[in-house]
């Protein structure tokens, strides 16, 4: 069945880096545009990036955007989120998800999701 | 970009049916009818439950239902059910490559 597993959250200093890990399975990977999405503690949902099919075609909302830098890498079948300077804001939940087609478009949706591992930033 | 705009809280009694709003702008919401609503119980993922602003995912159970007027779209269950205690989340295409979700809904079965 499908699967999406993250990792690489954990407690890191403001200004610090951080880069998070989503493993696919299930599916074919190289076929799908893929998104971080996150959620902070108690709070709803936040779109954070997203991917083409082959890493070319990246984008993000301004809260992120020159911070955080979306990539894959097909032949393992993995999502990756480099988050650098890191904010106390950014604590969240970070989830991936896989989108409907290769490249990112308007009637984008965001199905199945990975469980999520959270990011604290605090000192 | 703003998030859109739902209701902390609803609802109903088994049997029964709740609407959750979701408030956005002409630049979202209102531009588009790319509108999809999500589930999350508590302590998992979140769930696609409609895509397209009323088009269901296989799978999903037709007592869940989508529409939009002008700058707000709306997610009603029908029949409400214990399992459907959950939070929901509404997220529109906001141009530009961007999506934007709503703040979330608590759906509380009475």
């Amino acid at each position: 069945q499908v699967q999406l597993v993250e990792s690489g959250g954990g407690v890191v200093q403001p200004g610090r880096s951080l880069r998070l890990s989503c493993a696919a399975s299930g599916f074919s990977f190289s076929s799908y545009a893929m998104h971080w999405v996150r959620q902070a503690p108690g709070k709803g949902l936040e779109w954070v990036a997203v991917v083409s099919f082959d890493g070319n075609i990246k984008y993000y909302p301004d809260s992120v955007k020159g911070r955080f830098t979306i990539s894959r890498d097909n032949s393992k079948s993995t999502l990756y989120l480099q988050m650098n300077s890191l904010r106390a804001e950014d604590t969240a939940v970070y989830y991936c998800a896989r989108d409907r087609v290769p490249i990112a478009a308007p009637g984008d949706w965001f199905d199945p999701w990975g469980q999520g591992t959270l990011v604290t930033v605090s000192s | 970009q703003s998030a859109l705009t739902q209701p902390r809280s609803v609802s109903g009694s088994p049997g029964q049916s709740v609407t959750i709003s979701c408030t956005g702008t002409s630049s979202d919401v209102g531009g588009y009818n790319y509108v999809s609503w999500y589930q999350q119980e508590p302590g998992k993922a979140p769930k696609l439950i409609i895509y397209d602003v009323s088009k269901w995912p296989s799978g999903v159970p037709d007592r869940f239902s989508g529409s939009k007027s002008g700058n707000t779209a709306s997610l009603t269950i029908s029949g409400l059910q214990a399992e459907d205690e959950a939070d929901y989340y509404c997220c529109s295409y906001a141009g530009s490559y961007t999506w934007v979700f709503g703040g979330g809904t608590k759906v509380t079965v009475l």
